[in-house]
């Protein structure tokens, strides 16, 4: 039973418009959740985070949006660029100030189309 | 600083097998966490280890095993490799005491079992 869900495996986008990238969790205990990309290769990378007291978290061009009432958080990317192009792993802790394990989604493949 | 560092990057083995995956936290971490990546199941945790003893176990049968070494460097085992246990294991370090999103990982091991 996943506990954090990215239903949508793969999206495409056009450079310069919007990517939204959503994920949902089940388990009401978590507090804490990131955004991780991954490059092909390669290990994945801390991209944002948002704690369940907040409802947005913006970062550059990276915002997330967390609704704790429905379980659901959402990247958006504005304007998306070919370099976005990667999957996106959704990940969600049960904490923040004392390491827990972080469970994390199956991931969103993003491709930008130039 | 240097990254983590995982070795081997690839490898083969056949069913039965046993396997031994290293891990080298960036210095100065004392965190060390295990991943498997397989393809639509996303990350799935494995153990997570901190000043050599485990805190943290997910969901995989005894046949996974890992342990942390005093210098903080890692190693998980598989025993009795099965066709499913082919992934990439990833390897994530933080400095342990809170987790802000800041788990680094490595480039992973890719694990093909025949």
């Amino acid at each position: 039973d996943q506990q954090v869900k990215q239903n949508s495996p793969s999206l495409s986008v056009q450079e310069g418009r919007i990517s939204i990238l959503n994920c949902d969790y089940t388990n009401s205990m978590f507090d804490y959740f990131l955004w991780y990309k991954k490059y092909p290769a390669e290990g994945p990378t801390f991209l944002i985070s948002i704690s369940s007291i907040k409802d947005k978290n913006e970062d550059g061009r990276f915002t997330v949006f967390l609704n704790k009432s429905a379980k659901h958080l959402s990247l958006h990317i504005v304007p998306s660029q070919p370099g976005d192009s990667a999957v996106y792993f959704c990940a969600a802790s049960e904490t923040e100030t004392s390491y827990d394990k972080v469970i994390f989604g199956p991931g969103t493949s993003l491709s930008v189309i130039p | 600083k240097a990254g983590v560092t995982q070795t081997p990057r690839y490898l083969i083995k056949t069913r039965g097998q046993q396997v031994t995956l290293s891990c080298s936290p960036i210095s100065g971490h004392r965190s060390v966490s295990w991943y498997q990546q397989t393809p639509g199941q996303g990350l799935q945790f494995l153990f997570e280890y901190f000043s050599e003893t485990q805190r943290n176990k997910g969901n995989f049968p005894g046949r996974f095993s890992g342990r942390q070494f005093s210098n903080s460097r890692s190693e998980m085992n598989v025993s009795t490799l099965e066709l499913g246990d082919s992934a990439l294991y990833l390897c994530a370090s933080s400095v342990g005491q809170a987790l802000t999103g800041e788990l680094f990982f490595g480039e992973g091991s890719r694990l093909t079992v025949l």
